[in-house]
């Protein structure tokens, strides 16, 4: 069975603190997603990630997909209130099209 | 834009009764996905669909059934509700069946049984 454990479950800072979070698996994915949800509405994808060792990019948001392709981390750069809520990783498996989802991390920023 | 829209974004039901969750998506999306996101939990998949009148069943179908007679158009069935089933339902679709397809959400079902 394919797991996806997303590290910390919870984490409040101030206004531009920089924060990381983790998604890991001891599986190797096809693919990685990350998507933010806001309460009281569904996720939206913020990026997805093929390749091992991938970096992208979203203004300062930065994520990163594992050499092995088990792993992937979100960083965030001088934190905004804005990026509060829930981030939710999802591992793509070609072999079945669906998606394995980790538990999410919530975050908070404090003003 | 896609859109997928919800029925209810809150309902009450009692412990028995049958519950009709609906889903709509306006892109012409082949895949249609039923899911329930509890705390600590993250999202379950329940039953997904990828043409009409085709099903299949996710991680946790137990309770549940699924009715896909338009493309455009997901039903997520609870023959007998019970209190376990108290949850957030999401409904997604996506555009084709490669893993990196975008899903994209509704707003969600809060469904509370009592």
């Amino acid at each position: 069975t394919q797991l996806l454990e997303q590290s910390p479950q919870f984490l409040s800072i101030q206004e531009g603190e920089n924060l990381t979070v983790y998604c890991n698996s001891s599986s190797v994915f096809s693919s990685l997603q990350w998507y933010r949800q806001e309460p009281g509405e569904g996720p939206v994808l913020l990026v997805t990630v093929v390749t091992g060792g991938e970096v992208k990019k979203l203004k300062r948001l930065t994520f990163q997909f594992g050499d092995a392709r088990k792993d992937s981390s979100l960083h965030i750069t001088a934190a905004q209130p804005g990026d509060t809520g829930l981030y939710l990783c999802a591992g793509g498996d070609d072999s079945n099209y669906q998606l394995i989802w980790g538990a999410g991390t919530k975050l908070i920023i404090k003003p | 834009d896609v859109k997928v829209t919800q029925s209810s974004r809150y309902l009450v039901k009692r412990t028995g009764e049958k519950v009709f969750l609906e889903c709509v998506q306006d892109m012409d999306h082949e895949n249609m996905f039923w899911y329930r996101q509890d705390p600590g939990l993250g999202l379950r998949l329940i039953y997904f669909s990828y043409d009409v009148k085709m099903k299949e069943k996710g991680d946790i179908p137990e309770g549940y059934s699924v009715s896909r007679e338009k493309k455009e158009r997901f039903s997520l069935i609870l023959e007998s509700a019970s209190t376990n089933q108290t949850s957030m339902y999401l409904c997604a679709s996506s555009f084709s069946r490669v893993s990196t397809d975008t899903q994209y959400f509704g707003p969600g079902t809060r469904l509370t049984v009592l």
